[in-house]
């Protein structure tokens, strides 16, 4: 049973353009949730995060939106640069954090010149 | 160090073999996180370290797997009688706080595949 799910696979999106990543999820006492980008044989690296109490959280390009009520987040990245191009983690955690993190399966975005 | 470092990158083993996989976290972060990532899928959790205090061993998927830390730093996770769905990225994150608020920073992990 997935929690965290993110249904695209894959985002195709042209350079300078807006990208959005989609997540949902099903366990209501998440109460903070990140985003980590990934480049192959590399481990994932912190982005941006968002807590429960929080509609919106901004960092330079990176935008993350979170709609409790309907249980989904998004990342915006604006503008979309080629270094963007990376497989993108969604993930969550229910208060305190011993239980780690619940990722989704990812999103491979491809920012096309 | 200035990340976290885990060794090796690759490990080919053989079925029913063991196999030992190092995390030296970052210095000075308590927290310790052991992740998988098998083919397809996102980061599967399985074990916590707060300093020296003994993990919660039930996200382990087998009784086969085990890890420890030894002086609050470096952990092991161990894989005895390896089986060919054990082939996965094993990750490892350390914090420096107990809950992830400013994300873990994660090791490059180890690529185990087991034939």
């Amino acid at each position: 049973d997935q929690q965290v799910k993110q249904n695209s696979p894959s985002l195709s999106v042209q350079e300078g353009r807006i990208s959005i990543l989609n997540c949902d999820y099903t366990n209501s006492m998440f109460d903070y949730f990140l985003w980590y980008k990934k480049y192959p044989a590399e481990g994932p690296t912190f982005l941006i995060s968002i807590s429960s109490i929080k509609d919106k959280n901004e960092d330079g390009r990176f935008t993350v939106f979170l709609n409790k009520s309907a249980k989904h987040l998004s990342l915006h990245i604006v503008p979309s640069q080629p270094g963007d191009s990376a497989v993108y983690f969604c993930a969550a955690e229910a208060g305190g954090g011993a239980d780690g993190l619940t990722f989704g399966k990812g999103t491979h975005l491809i920012i096309q010149p | 160090g200035a990340g976290v470092s885990q060794s090796p990158s690759n490990k080919v083993t053989e079925k029913g073999k063991d196999v030992e996989l190092r995390c030296d976290p970052i210095s000075g972060h308590t927290a310790l996180y052991w992740y998988r990532q098998s083919l397809g899928q996102g980061l599967e959790f399985l074990i916590y370290f707060q300093g020296n205090s003994a993990p919660d061993k039930s996200g382990l998927p087998s009784d086969r797997f085990s890890a420890e830390r030894t002086g609050g730093s470096v952990s092991t996770l161990t894989i005895q009688r390896t089986q060919q769905e054990d082939s996965a990225v094993y990750l490892c994150a350390s914090s420096s706080y107990q809950v992830g608020k400013d994300g873990y920073t994660f090791g490059s992990g180890t690529r185990l595949t087991v034939v």
